[in-house]
């Protein structure tokens, strides 16, 4: 069964502080694996990472896949408040029908 | 680019009745769309993914006669909670899958349905 497991699952870091968070995956037929940021509403696309060693930047945040592994980890440095959220990772297999999202890590920035 | 429109962002309705919430791509065209749920503090739900013309592929636990899904153009698809009851009140999301860009998927802004 395919399933994506994401560590922690609940973070509570003062701002300033560089945060990683984690997603494990065990998925047949990997495609691509996606981060969101869920705030109040809909989730707002991060990153697609596809390749393997291949660091993705967005500001502050950053991500990279480890294919052999099987994870992939999404770094916030300089933490604000603004970050407080859920990240979600989900996976997409190749026959591009289908996610699986893990449950989320719910980040909390404090001031 | 990569516009996902969702339609209506609340709705309130009464026990027994049904309501229809529409997922529009704005400026691409989507052969696939996703509808979620979300419930309190946990992650989204896949409830079904529709593809456009043919029928949509429902989760094992979601009841495809209380959530009808239709996808009847590349741009627009819609779920239809039929006679809706308070348990059924969350958050549903839609998202489309955009071909020419990969895999990547662009979410709705969301419906949060309430049953009273």
């Amino acid at each position: 069964e395919d399933k994506v497991v994401q560590s922690p699952l609940s973070l509570v870091v003062h701002e300033g502080d560089t945060v990683t968070l984690n997603c494990s995956y065990e998925v047949t037929n990997f495609r691509s694996l996606l981060w969101y940021k869920q705030e109040k509403k809909a989730p707002t696309f991060l990153f697609m990472l596809t390749s393997s060693g291949i660091e993705k930047k967005s500001g502050r945040l950053s991500s990279i896949l480890d294919k052999k592994e099987l994870f992939s980890i999404l770094n916030i440095t300089a933490t604000q408040t603004g970050d407080s959220a859920i990240y979600l990772c989900a996976v997409m297999d190749n026959y591009g029908q289908n996610f699986v999202f893990g449950p989320g890590t719910r980040l909390s920035v404090l001031p | 680019g990569a516009v996902v429109s969702q339609h209506p962002s609340r709705v309130i309705c009464k026990s027994g009745t049904s309501v229809k919430i529409e997922c529009r791509s704005l400026d691409f065209q989507a052969t696939t769309m996703f509808w979620y749920r979300q419930f309190p503090k946990q992650s989204l739900m896949l409830m079904a993914t529709s593809n456009e013309g043919s029928k949509a592929t429902y989760e094992q636990g979601v009841e495809k006669d209380k959530f009808l899904i239709n996808h009847a153009s590349l741009t627009l698809s819609t779920l239809t909670v039929t006679s809706a009851h308070p348990e059924d009140s969350s958050f549903y999301i839609c998202s489309a899958r955009v071909h020419s860009r990969g895999s990547e998927a662009f979410f709705g802004q969301g419906t949060r349905l309430t049953v009273v």
